[in-house]
């Protein structure tokens, strides 16, 4: 059974400063991890995806995942209020073909203007 | 582009109706998903459709029942629902089986009476 485990939060963090996320994973056999955004009532939304060590960034989003300690998280630079929703950490595994997404619960982030 | 787009955006039905959720992508995408998503909680996998076989079913119960008529299309089937089945259905699609990019629909929110 895949587990995906996230602080709830609420995270809260002020404009301008720099938003981090944490996600920790239990199966060890994962290869692809995704970071979406989810506003109340809306669909999740695509931040990242992230498949070997290392750092991706993207504007000012910036993903990290070490496989060894099986944990990815998501940095936010100059945290806008506009980025205040909650969180998803998503892990992808294999299944013998298409496989479906493990979410984590979610970390709700409050970016203070 | 990557939208997925449902049909209906709102449903509400009682528990002795038979109602039909839809999903349209037109990217090329060979995966096909439907999660399901309670207030507060992550989206929960239910089906999962690779090249239009359905591959993955998430011990869901027969009320639910799915059907993948092509490549672009994905149905969700209810009959017999209980208010606790009340929740938002997501729609997701990918570009090929195995660990992959899933994009996600708005949701048809779902309320059973």
């Amino acid at each position: 059974q895949k587990e995906v485990e996230q602080n709830s939060g609420p995270l809260s963090v002020p404009e301008g400063a720099i938003a981090s996320l944490n996600c920790t994973y239990s199966d060890r056999g994962s290869q692809s991890f995704f970071w979406y955004r989810q506003y109340s009532g809306k669909s999740p939304e695509l931040i990242m995806s992230i498949y070997s060590n290392g750092d991706k960034e993207d504007g000012r989003f910036t993903a990290q995942l070490n496989k060894a300690s099986q944990y990815v998280s998501l940095l936010i630079r100059d945290s806008q209020p506009s980025d205040s929703a909650t969180y998803l950490c998503a892990v992808n595994g294999v299944r013998g073909g298409a496989d479906g997404l493990t979410f984590g619960k979610g970390t709700h982030l409050i970016i203070q203007p | 582009d990557t939208e997925v787009t449902q049909t209906p955006k709102h449903l509400v039905m009682g528990m002795t109706n038979k109602k039909s959720l839809k999903c349209e992508q037109h990217m090329g995408h060979r995966a096909m998903y439907w999660y399901k998503q309670k207030a507060k909680k992550p989206p929960e996998l239910m089906f999962v459709y690779s090249y239009e076989k359905l591959s993955i079913n998430e011990s869901v119960p027969s009320r639910f029942s799915p059907e993948c008529p092509n490549s672009s299309l994905l149905n969700l089937h209810l009959h017999a629902l209980q208010p606790e089945d009340s929740a938002l259905y997501l729609c997701a699609s990918s570009p090929k089986s195995g660990p992959d990019t899933q994009y996600f629909g708005p949701g048809t929110r779902l309320t059973v009476l």
